[in-house]
C-alpha cells in the first residue's frame, strides 16, 4: 500500500536555528513528490515538485531533496514567518491522485 | 494569478440537511478533487473528476456525492449532513496526466463546515 510518513509531527525552532523535516514514502512507481506549506485556516500552497532521486529544489530559505525512500525539507536560518504546517505528498503510478502525509507543524520563535 | 475559489469559508448546517460545497477554477484544468482535512488524519480524498461529467470515488466517498457539469466547476454534496462530517473541506485542481509536466495541485482556501 502506498504510504507517506512525515516526521517530526511538530518542531519548535529559535529564529536562525536551521533544521530539517523528513518525509518517507513507500510507493509503486513514483511520478512526483510534492511539498506544500499550509497556514492556519487556509488551503495548502505549493512549494516544490521533485521527480527523481538526487534532485534538489530551492526557494529562499527552503531546500528540498529527494532519495529513493525519502525527502527532506531543509530550513536554513528560519524566521517567524516560516511558521506553518508543511505537507508532503506523492503521486504514484498512472494516477492523478496525491497521497498526503499528516504534516509537520513548524513554529519559529524570535 | 491562477485561482481555485471555494464559495464559502465557513458554514454551519444542521444534521440531516443537504449541503452543497462549490468550487470553481479558472485554469482550464481537467482534473478536480475534493479532500477533507482532519487533525491527525491529514488530507483524505473524497472524490475526484478527470473530465466533465466524469467522477471517481476516492478513499472516503460514503455520505458524499459530486457533480461536474462544466469544466471549471466541481460541487461536493453532503446528501444528509451528519456531525462526523464536521471538517475542513479542500478543493483542488491540476492539469491532466497527458500534460508534459507533472505539476502539483492548486488548492482553494477551504471551507470549514460545522454540522450541529
Amino acid at each position: 500500500e502506498d504510504q507517506v510518513t512525515q516526521s517530526p509531527e511538530a518542531l519548535r525552532l529559535q529564529e536562525g536555528e536551521s533544521s530539517s523535516l523528513n518525509c518517507s514514502y513507500t510507493v509503486s512507481g513514483l511520478r512526483g513528490l510534492f511539498w506544500y506549506r499550509q497556514d492556519p485556516g487556509k488551503g495548502p500552497e505549493f512549494l516544490f515538485t521533485l521527480y527523481s532521486a538526487g534532485e534538489e529544489k530551492e526557494k529562499e530559505r527552503l531546500k528540498a531533496t529527494l532519495t529513493k525512500k525519502e525527502s527532506f525539507l531543509h530550513i536554513t536560518a528560519p524566521k517567524p514567518e516560516d511558521s506553518a504546517t508543511y505537507l508532503c505528498a506523492v503521486q504514484a503510478g498512472n494516477t492523478d491522485k496525491l497521497i498526503f502525509g499528516t504534516g509537520t507543524r513548524l513554529q519559529v520563535f524570535p | 494569478d491562477v485561482k481555485v475559489t471555494q464559495s464559502s469559508r465557513y458554514l454551519v448546517k444542521r444534521t440531516g440537511e443537504k449541503v452543497f460545497l462549490e468550487c470553481v477554477q479558472d485554469m482550464d484544468h481537467e482534473n478536480m478533487f475534493w479532500y477533507r482535512q482532519d487533525p491527525g488524519l491529514g488530507l483524505r480524498l473524497i472524490y475526484f473528476s478527470y473530465d466533465v461529467k466524469m467522477k471517481e470515488k476516492g478513499d472516503i466517498p460514503e455520505g458524499y456525492s459530486v457533480s461536474r457539469e462544466k469544466k471549471e466547476r466541481f460541487s461536493l454534496i453532503l446528501e444528509s449532513a451528519s456531525t462526523n462530517q464536521t471538517s475542513m473541506y479542500l478543493c483542488a485542481s491540476r492539469r491532466g496526466t497527458g500534460s508534459p509536466k507533472n505539476y502539483g495541485y492548486t488548492f482553494g482556501s477551504g471551507t470549514r463546515l460545522t454540522v450541529v
